[in-house]
């Protein structure tokens, strides 16, 4: 079973619609929930962090995760065409905190 | 605002050459990181280094694999004869700690390389 599961999409939506982006893992060892936005042609950059279950509000951000389902979301509120975007769920592990990424969701907000 | 940079953006190699990937981190980080990306596929750890010495490794890097900090500026990712697999887009990233995910590790814009 792989680690870090997310769908790739791509996930298409109208300008100002809240969106949801789901990541799932199987090691329950892990700790730290991490969101990154990597636009195209650049490299990824951390958008989030939390550290345990419950919700994360930043601006128009709030992550959610939810350790008795091994489950964690990215909502986006009224979202934007600069928001388009591919979003990595990412979760170090072990002493090192090397994060575990997910494939990644592509975001295209269209105006 | 500071930035990780990489050279060059785009590399088109035969296989079995030497590539040498190149990062400028960030300047008063301590750590340093290389990661791939193979099309269409996950973000994937290659190598950390610390003190002029690599502190962890993922299996992906194998003896094809060095990396260097010749001088106080730069950080290199040696691939000593390319396979038709490493071709991916690779990413140096640097933090000014190991705490993550307080202490972020910041990415450079990659190095496309293309093995022929």
């Amino acid at each position: 079973q792989k680690e870090v599961e997310q769908d790739p999409g791509p996930l298409s939506v109208p300008e100002g619609a809240i969106v949801s982006l789901n990541c799932t893992y199987s090691n329950s060892a892990f700790q730290y929930f991490m969101w990154y936005r990597q636009y195209s042609r650049k490299g990824p950059e951390l958008l989030m962090y939390t550290y345990s279950s419950g919700n994360k509000e930043d601006g128009r951000f709030t992550a959610q995760v939810d350790k008795s389902s091994k489950y964690i979301s990215l909502f986006i509120r009224d979202s934007q065409p600069s928001d388009s975007a591919t979003y990595l769920c990412a979760m170090p592990s072990g002493g090192s905190y090397i994060p575990t990424f997910g494939r990644g969701t592509s975001l295209i907000v269209h105006p | 605002e500071p930035e990780v940079t990489q050279t060059p953006s785009h590399q088109v190699t035969q296989m079995g050459q030497e590539v040498i990937l190149r990062c400028v981190p960030i300047s008063n980080h301590l750590y340093f990181y290389w990661y791939r990306q193979i099309l269409g596929q996950k973000v994937e750890f290659l190598v950390s280094f610390y003190n002029n010495e690599i502190s962890e490794k993922s299996e992906i890097f194998d003896d094809q694999f060095s990396v260097e900090r010749p001088d106080g500026s730069n950080f290199t990712l040696k691939i000593r004869s390319t396979k038709l697999e490493d071709s991916a887009m690779y990413f140096c990233a640097s933090s000014d700690g190991m705490r993550a995910p307080q202490e972020t590790q910041y990415f450079g814009p990659g190095t496309r390389l293309l093995v022929l």
